[in-house]
C-alpha cells in the first residue's frame, strides 16, 4: 500500500526567512505528486502536480521539487498569508490513462505558520 | 461556475440519528469524489463516481455509510446510526477524467456526533 511522510508536523518560521517540507513516499512506481494548501476549516486548494524525478513547478513564493522518494515545498520570503497546512498526496490509478484522476493517498501535513 | 459547493457546512446531530450531505460539484467535472478528515489528518477517501457509475468504495467504508449520484450531477452521502467515531470533515472534490490538474475540493461538512 501506498505510504505518504511528511516532514515536519509543524513549522514556524519568522516573516522572510525560507525553508523547505518535505513529502516521502513509497509507491510501486511513480505516478505523480500534488501538492495542496488547506486553510483552516476549508478544503485543500490545489497547488501543483509533479510527474517525474526532476521535475519543478513555481507560484509565487512556493517552488515543488520532485526526486524518485521524495517532494520538497521550497518556500522563499514567506508572509503570514502563507501560513497554512501543506499537504502532498499521490494518486493510485487505474490504468495510466486515468493518471492523476483516481483516488489521492495523503500525507498528514506540515501546519505552517509564519510570524509578522 | 463558482467551484464545488457542499452543504450543510457545519451539522451537530445526536447519536444514531441518521444524516445527508449534499455536493455539487463543478458542472463539467465528471469525476466526484468523497473524503473525510479528522483533525491533524490528511484527508482518506471514501468514494468516488465517474458520472453517475459510483467506481470504488473504501474498505473503511462501513454499511452505515451509503452515496449516490443520480444523473451524474450533485451528490448526496448518507450516514446512518450516526456514531460519535464519524465526527470529522467530510470533503467532497471533483475532476476532469482527462485533465491532470489535480481535484477541487469544496469546503467541506463539519459533522459533530454528540
Amino acid at each position: 500500500e501506498d505510504q505518504v511522510t511528511q516532514s515536519p508536523e509543524a513549522l514556524r518560521l519568522q516573516e522572510g526567512e525560507s525553508s523547505s517540507l518535505n513529502c516521502s513516499y513509497t509507491v510501486s512506481g511513480l505516478r505523480g505528486l500534488f501538492w495542496y494548501r488547506q486553510d483552516p476549516g476549508k478544503g485543500p486548494e490545489f497547488l501543483f502536480t509533479l510527474y517525474s524525478a526532476g521535475e519543478e513547478k513555481e507560484k509565487e513564493r512556493l517552488k515543488a521539487t520532485l526526486t524518485k522518494k521524495e517532494s520538497f515545498l521550497h518556500i522563499t520570503a514567506p508572509k503570514p498569508e502563507d501560513s497554512a497546512t501543506y499537504l502532498c498526496a499521490v494518486p493510485e490509478p487505474k490504468t495510466r490513462t486515468n493518471f492523476g484522476n483516481e483516488k489521492l493517498t495523503f500525507g498528514t501535513g506540515t501546519r505552517l505558520t509564519i510570524i509578522p | 461556475d463558482t467551484g464545488v459547493s457542499q452543504d450543510p457546512r457545519h451539522k451537530i446531530t445526536k447519536r444514531g440519528q441518521n444524516v445527508t450531505f449534499r455536493c455539487d460539484p463543478i458542472s463539467e467535472h465528471n469525476r466526484l469524489y468523497w473524503y473525510r478528515q479528522t483533525l491533524g489528518q490528511g484527508p482518506e477517501f471514501l468514494t468516488y463516481f465517474q458520472n453517475e457509475a459510483q467506481l470504488e468504495k473504501s474498505r473503511l467504508l462501513s454499511d452505515r455509510f451509503s452515496a449516490e449520484r443520480p444523473k451524474g450531477s450533485f451528490s448526496t452521502l448518507e450516514i446512518q446510526r450516526t456514531e460519535q467515531g464519524d465526527s470529522a470533515m467530510y470533503l467532497c472534490a471533483s475532476s476532469l477524467v482527462v485533465r491532470n490538474y489535480g481535484y477541487t475540493f469544496g469546503s467541506g461538512t463539519r459533522l459533530t456526533v454528540v
